[in-house]
């Protein structure tokens, strides 16, 4: 059973427009997500996270959006660049900020169009 | 000290053979982590250790895996008698209590 879901595969975007990558979530005692950014031959890489006391966070050009109601969060980039092309991965965790086990969903790959 | 490094990055195994692999994490984190990540999967958690105690082992996969951090530093996953579905990415990750987690280039394992 996903307790993490990424239903998206992949998403094309024009170069400077905003991406908008979802992710849904099952479990209930999920309280902190957070957005991983995975290229090839390398490991994943920290973007942004959210703690499940607050709705939206920012740094720079990345914005996360949770709504815990509806269990969902959203990553949203503006503007896109060529170099966010990547595999985006969603994360959560239970009751220990991002410092222990996380649950990944499978993944969106993101292609940046010039 | 540049991030988590992880050896060796690529391995090619014989079914059956038994295979170890060694992550160095941030030297100023005191967590580790393993993970597994199959084709098309996200990363899937295996263990993880605080100092050198091991905090969560349920999540192994099977009795043929184990993992140490004996003096708190660099960690070790050891797989024995590997078998074909073993294939897969094995990525460690550190941090420190209250941060998030910065992960390695992974091992890729390959089982004949």
């Amino acid at each position: 059973d996903q307790q993490v879901k990424q239903n998206s595969p992949s998403l094309s975007v024009q170069e400077g427009r905003i991406s908008i990558l979802n992710c849904d979530y099952t479990n209930s005692m999920f309280d902190y997500f957070l957005w991983y950014k995975k290229y090839p031959a390398e490991g994943p890489t920290f973007l942004i996270s959210i703690s499940s006391i607050k709705d939206k966070n920012e740094d720079g050009r990345f914005t996360v959006f949770l709504n815990k109601s509806a269990k969902h969060l959203s990553l949203h980039i503006v503007p896109s660049q060529p170099g966010d092309s990547a595999v985006y991965f969603c994360a959560a965790s239970e009751g220990g900020g991002g410092a222990d086990g996380l649950t990944f969903g499978k993944g969106t790959h993101l292609i940046i169009q010039p | 000290d540049t991030g988590v490094s992880q050896d060796p990055r690529h391995k090619i195994t014989k079914r059956g053979q038994n295979v170890t692999f060694r992550c160095d994490p941030i030297s100023e984190h005191n967590r580790l982590y393993w993970y597994r990540q199959t084709l098309g999967q996200g990363p899937e958690f295996l263990t993880y250790f605080q100092n050198e105690a091991q905090l969560e082992k349920s999540r192994l996969l099977s009795d043929r895996f184990s993992a140490e951090r004996p003096k708190g530093s660099f960690s070790t996953l050891e797989i024995q008698r590997t078998e074909q579905g073993d294939s897969a990415m094995y990525l460690c990750a550190s941090s420190s209590l209250l941060d998030e987690q910065f992960f390695g280039p992974g091992t890729r394992l390959t089982v004949l």
